[in-house]
C-alpha cells in the first residue's frame, strides 16, 4: 500500500462547478500536509498548506481529518485555468521527507 | 532569486552510458531532494540531504544510482550504467530549515535512455 494515495482521475468538470479531491495517508505520525499543483510538463508548485483547523485561500479550501487520515481539497467556481494535476503531499514526522501522492488530474471544460 | 536550477533540461543517451544530472538549490536552503517522476509511479523520492549530508537514500533504486552534495550550492545525481527503464523526469527540490515549509522545485531534467 502506498503511503499517500489519491484517485488519479481524470475529473472532467464544467466551468463554474465545484470539485473535491481526497487523499489518504497511512502513516499516523505524519505531521505536515500540503497540496501542490503541477501543470503539464512543468514542475510541481505549492498550492496551499493544510492546517488542522482547515484553511481557505480564495476559491480553494483544504481540510485535514487526522482521525480518518485524509486531507481534502475543494475548488469552487472552477476556471479553465484550474486544469492541472493536484498532488497531495505529506511530511513524515521527525524527518524532512516529503512524500507525494501520484496526483489527481482535473480538466475544466468550457 | 533564480530558484532551483537544474541542468541539463533534456538528456538523450544510449543504454550503458553514464548520465550526470546537476542541481543548484536556492541559496540559504538547507535541505535538498532528488525526485523521479514517471506516469506509472508518480513522484518518487530518491534521496534527500540536510546540510549537505545524505539523510535518507532508501528511495535510490539500485547501485547504479548515486548522489552527492559536495557543498551547499551544488548536487549531482549520477546513473551508471543507464538503462531504458531509467527514462523519466528527474526533479531537484530545496527547502529552508523547518518542517512546515514549501519545497521549491527546479524545472526538471527529462531523461531518455534509448
Amino acid at each position: 500500500r502506498k503511503e499517500v494515495e489519491q484517485d488519479p482521475g481524470p475529473f472532467n468538470v464544467p466551468e463554474g462547478a465545484t470539485v473535491a479531491f481526497n487523499c489518504t495517508y497511512s502513516n499516523s505520525a505524519s505531521q505536515s500536509f500540503f497540496w501542490y499543483r503541477q501543470d503539464c510538463r512543468k514542475e510541481p508548485k505549492l498550492l496551499m498548506s493544510v492546517y488542522s483547523s482547515g484553511n481557505e485561500d480564495g476559491r480553494f479550501t483544504a481540510q485535514l481529518n487526522r482521525a480518518s487520515q485524509y486531507i481534502s481539497l475543494l475548488i469552487r467556481d472552477s476556471k479553465l485555468s484550474d486544469s492541472a494535476t493536484y498532488l497531495c503531499v505529506v511530511n513524515r514526522a521527525g524527518t524532512y521527507k516529503y512524500i507525494f501522492g501520484t496526483g489527481t488530474r482535473l480538466k475544466v471544460l468550457a | 532569486d533564480a530558484g532551483v536550477i537544474q541542468s541539463p533540461r533534456h538528456e538523450v543517451t544510449e543504454m550503458g552510458q553514464e548520465v550526470t544530472l546537476r542541481c543548484k538549490p536556492i541559496s540559504g536552503h538547507n535541505s535538498l531532494f532528488w525526485y523521479r517522476q514517471t506516469m506509472m509511479r508518480g513522484l518518487e523520492l530518491l534521496i534527500y540531504f540536510n546540510n549537505n549530508v545524505p539523510i535518507d537514500d532508501s528511495g535510490m533504486p539500485e547501485d547504479r544510482f548515486s548522489a552527492k552534495m559536495p557543498n551547499a550550492s551544488f548536487s549531482t545525481l549520477k546513473i551508471q550504467p543507464s538503462e531504458p527503464r531509467d527514462s523519466a523526469v528527474y526533479f531537484c527540490a530545496s527547502t529552508p530549515t523547518g518542517r512546515n515549509t514549501e519545497a521549491f522545485f527546479g524545472q526538471g531534467t527529462r531523461l531518455t535512455v534509448v
